[in-house]
């Protein structure tokens, strides 16, 4: 499809264990983020990718979540160690210059801790 | 730091009846603020967005939102909801120095249309 893909959609694992994320952003969009959305929040920021490199991670909670971008299409978000708190859904978007304003975002992967 | 209330966490409009959702921020330089909506199975996808100039914008969908400077709120507004207009709606803050990257969500509000 022509919009950002998202998978896992949904992933259920144990505290503890670790998860990764893939996204799939619309082809040729250079600028690539990160958000979370707990349950009845709006999203919040993690991290944001302009081409491979990671130009803002200042929103990742910790230093268990880690992204990565190495050929400035697809991302990977990792949490190493899991806990019942990262449960949310992680929200992915591209645009084609983040100075547009306009994200373009998934459907989310929504992730469960047990 | 930049913040977004959304007071109002559901809303039911009658289906025809106009819809007002309310958004206020905190910033302390010009904002620039954005509405999405976020339907059931599908993304956030944008509305429509203020930068500068005119305070009314028109949006996607029959959508449209007033800035008032002097009450810090960007609310958004439709004359006429139809059902499928029923979703949850999100306004956000970006920042022009770094580049609306990072942007800040309220809460959210959730619109309901009843037949």
């Amino acid at each position: 499809g022509a919009g950002v893909s998202q998978t896992p959609s949904n992933k259920v694992t144990e505290k503890g264990k670790y998860v990764e994320l893939r996204c799939d952003p619309i082809s040729g969009h250079t600028a690539l983020y990160w958000y979370r959305q707990s349950l009845g929040q709006g999203p919040e920021f993690l991290i944001y990718f302009q081409g491979t490199g990671a130009a803002d991670d200042s929103g990742l909670p910790n230093d268990r979540f880690f992204a990565v971008r190495p050929e400035g299409s697809v991302s990977t978000l990792k949490i190493q160690r899991t806990e019942r708190g990262d449960s949310a859904v992680y929200l992915c978007a591209s645009s084609w210059d983040a100075k547009t304003g306009e994200l373009f975002f998934g459907e989310g992967s929504r992730l469960t801790v047990l | 730091a930049q913040s977004v209330t959304q007071p109002d966490i559901h809303i039911t409009v009658s289906e025809g009846a106009s819809l007002e959702l309310r958004c206020n921020y905190s910033y302390g330089a010009t904002p620039y603020l954005f509405w999405y909506v976020q339907s059931p199975g599908q993304g956030l996808q944008l509305l429509l967005k203020y930068f500068s100039g005119d305070t009314l914008v028109q949006g996607i969908k029959g959508f449209e939102a007033e800035f008032k400077r002097s009450q810090s709120s960007f609310n958004l507004r439709k004359p006429s909801v139809h059902w499928s207009d029923a979703a949850e709606y999100f306004c956000a803050v970006g920042d022009m120095n770094t580049g609306f990257q990072k942007l800040v969500f309220g809460t959210g509000t959730r619109l309901l249309v009843s037949p």
